[in-house]
């Protein structure tokens, strides 16, 4: 099976512009989890999404979003981008939406805001 | 925060020796995984046991889990320098009602000599 895929993977942005990176889960996996890993906050949870509906929210503004589609694509959208949102982005999927699934993530989309 | 941390925050040992690293959590868990992250990429999941789960193998991997002490220990044996990576806990949150939020830990950077 080919492993969950994350696209751009690498991406320039200035502060006030907005960004939408997008995953690609493992098919047949149903749930779809970001994370932001900086060097100082390490990995943060954003959101996870599991058959289209929002399940989980961590702790950011408003201005970081995700949305999910019926064939279990996710994107992730952050809006008026800030200097400390550069970081990379991690999506992970997992076949169900539960404590014991293993989630296996992609390869990262890292974001510069300049 | 149920962050969880690392130790040691990195270590260096030569290739053949074992790598022991530790994690402590805050809160009550469901489970525990370790995951490896080469260089700025995507995670791989290495191991997960189970909160009445006390020793778990994989291969070249021993994995213990306290659940009393909320610690958790990730042994590496016979090193090799393809081993070189940071290594990261995860835990869920036995007392949140739903969904896949893991929380990582602060990772540790394990570098082995050839």
């Amino acid at each position: 099976k080919a492993g969950v895929t994350q696209t751009p993977r690498y991406l320039i942005k200035t502060r006030g512009q907005q960004v939408t990176l997008s995953c690609s889960p493992i098919s047949g996996h149903r749930s779809v989890s970001w994370y932001q890993q900086t060097p100082g906050q390490g990995l943060q949870f954003l959101f996870e999404y599991f058959s289209e509906t929002q399940r989980n929210k961590g702790n950011f503004p408003g201005r970081f979003s995700g949305r999910q589609f019926s064939n279990s694509r996710s994107e992730m959208n952050v809006s008026t981008l800030e200097l400390g949102d550069s970081a990379l982005y991690l999506c992970a999927s997992s076949l169900n939406s539960g404590r014991l699934e293993t989630q296996y993530f992609g390869p990262g989309t890292r974001l510069l805001v300049l | 925060s149920q962050q969880g941390e690392e130790d040691p925050q990195a270590l260096s040992i030569q290739e053949g020796e074992n790598a022991t690293m530790n994690c402590s959590y805050k809160t009550s868990i469901n489970n525990l995984q370790w995951y490896r992250q080469n260089s700025g990429r995507g995670l791989v999941h290495l191991i997960l046991i189970r909160s009445n789960e006390r020793e778990k193998h994989s291969g070249r991997l021993r994995v213990t889990l306290d659940t009393s002490k909320k610690s958790s220990s990730l042994l590496i044996t016979a090193s090799r320098a393809a081993d070189t990576a940071s290594y990261f806990c995860a835990t869920d949150n036995a007392l949140s009602n739903t969904g896949n939020q893991f929380y990582f830990g602060t990772g540790t950077s394990l570098t082995v000599i050839p």
